[in-house]
């Protein structure tokens, strides 16, 4: 697939509680960036990564990228119940054109 | 942060019919706008690349004649869905990109437009 891989594909955990999501792909990539989905809704940018950054933080967000072993995570520390939902990772490459993981589902109880 | 608007937000049409479906962005303009779809519990695949003044790029499998993309202005790309059959019901969602500034790179997404063709 030309999609980057994500696990777990689905999460579920109790509020308080840390929340960890990988995502692996194959190709070179300019930046990697971390989008939150509500069930059916429009995406919410968290993070982007640059190729030449290892990791980055906002607020209870912790993205690290390893360009070695191709892959990233997002942390999210302190889980709450309004965390609830599917997080994407999307690779850009050439143009500016992003390429989807296949998301984890969060469920984050309260 | 930049903002962009989808219309409509949800449609439901006959099958046959063509549905057009409009992204602007409101505060920024875009010389590239990026068209995705999303079926149920699946992820966003990257459907083509709207060019403002020239022809859009689609990615492999889409039918350019199907989805007809115009990049009118800086701010407004549409997306017809022509002749509509059930599957094309989906979740249609564009982005912009911000080509400058503290937030270069990051792509802003519409809130979708549901399609339901019956």
């Amino acid at each position: 697939s030309q999609q980057g891989e994500e696990d777990p594909q689905a999460l579920s955990i109790q509020e308080g509680e840390n929340a960890t999501m990988n995502c692996s792909y194959k190709t070179s990539i300019n930046n990697l960036q971390w989008y939150r989905q509500n069930s059916g809704r429009g995406l919410v940018h968290l993070i982007l990564i640059r190729s030449n950054e290892r990791e980055k933080h906002s607020g209870r967000l912790r993205v690290t990228l390893d360009t070695s072993k191709k892959s990233s995570s997002l942390l999210i520390t302190a889980s709450r119940a309004a965390d609830t939902a599917s997080y994407f990772c999307a690779r850009e490459t050439s143009g500016s054109r992003l390429t989807f993981g296949e998301g984890t589902q969060l469920t984050v109880n309260p | 942060g930049a903002v962009v608007s989808q219309h409509p937000s949800w449609v439901i049409c006959k099958s046959g019919t063509s549905v057009k479906i409009e992204c602007r962005s409101l505060d920024f303009q875009a010389t590239t706008m990026f068209w995705y779809r999303q079926f149920p519990k699946q992820s966003l695949m990257l459907m083509a690349t709207s060019n403002e003044g020239s022809k859009a790029t689609y990615e492999q499998g889409v039918e350019k004649d199907k989805f007809l993309i115009n990049h009118a202005s800086l701010t407004l790309s549409t997306l017809t869905v022509t002749s509509a059959h059930p599957e094309d019901s989906s979740f249609y969602i564009c982005s912009a990109p911000i080509s400058s500034g503290p937030s270069y790179n990051e792509q802003f997404f519409g809130p979708g437009t549901r399609l339901t063709v019956l």
